[in-house]
């Protein structure tokens, strides 16, 4: 069965660096999503992505945040300087119409910001 | 009020038990309702997708969407071991917008 798949699964890094999180979407998908559960809270949006550029945005997504499909495959989610309260399950999504048919979630990349 | 309100248990059930699974809303804008599920540091799975009110069935699950008290419900029959995971609930108002609004999650535990 066709999956989404993040890397890396767990990544620390220290508040104020820099970190990509990446995804490989399923192949035929158009829509691209990411979402974040901070430990013990909801999932919560952060972005939306189609033809190559954001469709929609939380307001957790600020300047800090960017997204870039740099090729046919990839997916990822730039932090620009991290910091602790971005500590976080961070999920990548994919759909193949807007959202109507269920995502298919990633494993996650669990960010641990010291 | 918040916008999707989910019971986060935990539910111990034995196995065997019909458990029922719910959720609550305020904003009558969802039209599409979903339950995932999570197990433990992994990524949400999609086990049902309904649109609008009404029931729909798929094998031990069965969801249930009742928009004029907004209210939705899933209902695992012969429950597992293996159904021990997080459940989700999450919707979509399917208009301008295509994010998905997800409940706190109920934690569900059955006991062999």
């Amino acid at each position: 069965e066709p999956e989404v798949t993040q890397t890396p699964s767990h990544q620390v890094t220290q508040m104020g660096q820099e970190v990509i999180l990446r995804c490989v979407p399923i192949s035929n998908h158009l829509y691209f999503y990411w979402y974040r559960q901070i430990l013990g809270q909801k999932v919560e949006f952060l972005v939306s992505f189609y033809n190559n550029e954001i469709s929609e945005k939380s307001e957790i997504f600020d300047d800090q945040f960017s997204v870039e499909r740099p090729d046919g495959s990839n997916f990822t989610l730039k932090i620009r300087s991290t910091k602790l309260e971005d500590s976080a399950m961070y999920f990548c999504a994919s759909s193949v119409v807007r959202g109507m048919d269920g995502y298919t979630f990633g494993s996650g990349t669990r960010l641990t910001v010291v | 009020q918040k916008e999707v309100e989910q019971d986060p248990g935990p539910l111990s059930v034995p196995e065997g038990a019909i458990v029922s699974l719910n959720c609550t809303y305020s904003n009558s804008a969802f039209q599409y309702f979903m339950w995932y599920r999570q197990y433990s540091r992994k990524g949400p799975e999609l086990l049902m997708y309904t649109y609008s009110s009404g029931n729909k069935e798929d094998g031990r699950f069965t969801a249930q969407v009742d928009k004029s008290s907004k209210y939705i419900s899933l209902f695992i029959r012969d429950s597992q071991p293996s159904d021990s995971a997080t459940y989700l609930c999450a919707m979509q108002d399917g208009g301008a917008t295509n994010k998905l609004i997800f409940g706190t999650g109920t934690l569900l535990a059955v006991q062999p």
